[in-house]
């Protein structure tokens, strides 16, 4: 069965530093994987997805996330981030029978100035 | 355009009662998926519709919660028999077509809480 383990519940950074947060997942079929923010009282937005293809893959805002099947991986990254990207961040993978996504607890990311 | 509504907002109901929590889905998207998120988790999918057909129920915790989208648009969660449990953000989604690799817009959510 799928599953989706985020590994850091809260990251806080200042604003300008690079983040990265953690997505490690268990699938025994072939993968699609997701990253989806949620920005207070506002529903889940996609910031990007792998299919297949290239590992690197590059969202909105600036976001990028490396597929990495040796390390079962799949962390979100963003070189310079601002106060206006703190929200709660959620990884998903797609479950076997692709009738439904299977999220993390999600990661917590906090900017301060 | 108009992304996924969903009403009420929030719903405060008393334990044992029964309650309707409605889905309005982006217009021409075929699939329409149902999740459950509890404080501190992730979402936990609950229902899957192709059209007007559950195609996948297998998320619905028990016999009190159904699910129905009679036109293949707007879709209604019901709970009979509240229990405190129950309280949680509810969340529906809409994708173009089948499948979860297609994108799935979410709507803001049901906040219900059962007393």
């Amino acid at each position: 069965a799928q599953s989706v383990t985020q590994l850091d519940s809260q990251v806080p950074v200042f604003e300008e530093a690079p983040v990265e947060l953690r997505c490690n997942y268990s699938s025994s079929v072939s993968v699609y994987l997701f990253w989806y923010v949620q920005y207070p009282n506002q529903g889940l937005q996609l910031l990007l997805k792998y299919l297949s293809g290239s590992t690197l893959v590059k969202g909105i805002n600036g976001f990028e996330a490396e597929f990495n099947k040796s390390q079962t991986s799949f962390h979100l990254r963003k070189p310079s981030v601002h106060i206006s990207d703190t929200a709660e961040y959620f990884c998903a993978v797609r479950n076997q029978a692709g009738t439904a996504l299977i999220f993390g607890k999600g990661t917590t990311l906090s900017v301060s100035s | 355009g108009a992304g996924v509504s969903q009403t009420p907002s929030n719903k405060v109901t008393e334990k044992g009662k029964y309650v309707e929590l409605r889905c309005d889905p982006i217009s021409g998207h075929t699939a329409l998926y149902w999740y459950r998120q509890s404080l501190g988790q992730g979402p936990e999918f609950l229902i899957y519709f192709q059209g007007t057909g559950a195609a996948d129920d297998s998320g619905l915790p028990n016999d009190r919660f159904f699910a129905v989208r009679p036109e293949g648009s707007v879709s209604t969660l019901k709970i009979q028999r509240t229990e405190r449990g129950d309280s949680a953000v509810y969340l529906c989604a809409s994708s173009q077509t089948s499948g979860a690799t297609y994108e799935q817009y979410f709507g803001p959510g049901t906040r219900l809480t059962v007393t």
